[in-house]
């Protein structure tokens, strides 16, 4: 089993739609949680960060860590074609420790 | 938020020379730089980790004599890819920790622009 399960998708939402993304993983070690955003052709950008469980919001974005269930997601509202792009998530254990990532999920916001 | 600078975005080479790829920190001092490396819809691969002052740490099966990893000061880590082959051909993107800031623990990781190498 891999430590951090990611589905590739593709995913498709039209525009407005509630999208939902998740990761489970398989080390209770993890603390550090993350979700990065990245174009085509590009660097990752972080988009959420959150430190053991709960929910985190900012924006139309919510990232929501259940540790008891080893399941992150992250949640983006009304959802616009520039956030078509693949979501990575991310974690670790320690602050210094090795990041591990998903695959990422490419998400298309259909116009 | 802190801003890594990568360069060159892309590079085009012949099989055989080297290429270097620098990455920067503009707006702190990073002691640790991490390397990646992304195949087309896969995830980042790290390859290794650079130490300031020290020699990096490579990850399993990453030839080091092949990906020579300098971080000569606080703000810049250098990634040389030597003797480059077609298969060496990649996304080599690069990644730093801000420092602690104000007593909050955090473990964000700020990532270049990416390089893309391609070896004819």
């Amino acid at each position: 089993q891999k430590e951090v399960e990611q589905d590739p998708g593709p995913l498709s939402v039209p525009e407005g739609a509630i999208v939902s993304l998740n990761c489970t993983y398989s080390n209770s070690a993890f603390q550090y949680f993350m979700w990065y955003r990245q174009y085509s052709r590009k660097g990752p950008e972080l988009l959420m960060y959150t430190y053991s469980s709960g929910n985190k919001e900012d924006g139309r974005f919510t990232a929501q860590v259940d540790k008891s269930s080893k399941y992150i997601s992250l949640f983006i509202r009304d959802s616009q074609p520039s956030d078509s792009a693949t979501y990575l998530c991310a974690m670790s254990a320690e602050r210094d420790d090795k990041i591990i990532f998903g695959k990422g999920t490419r998400l298309h916001i259909l116009p | 938020g802190a801003v890594v600078s990568q360069h060159p975005s892309r590079v085009i080479c012949k099989s055989g020379t080297s290429v270097k790829i620098e990455c920067r920190s503009l707006d702190f001092q990073a002691t640790t730089m991490f390397w990646y490396r992304q195949f087309p819809k896969q995830s980042l691969m790290l390859m290794a980790t650079s130490n300031e002052g020290s020699k990096a740490t490579y990850e399993q099966g990453v030839e080091k004599d092949k990906f020579l990893i300098n971080h000569a000061s606080l703000t810049l880590s250098t990634l040389t890819v030597t003797s480059a082959h077609p298969e060496d051909s990649s996304f080599y993107i690069c990644s730093a920790r801000p420092p602690l800031a104000g007593g909050v623990n955090t473990g964000e990781l700020f990532f270049g622009e990416g390089s893309r190498l391609t070896v004819l």
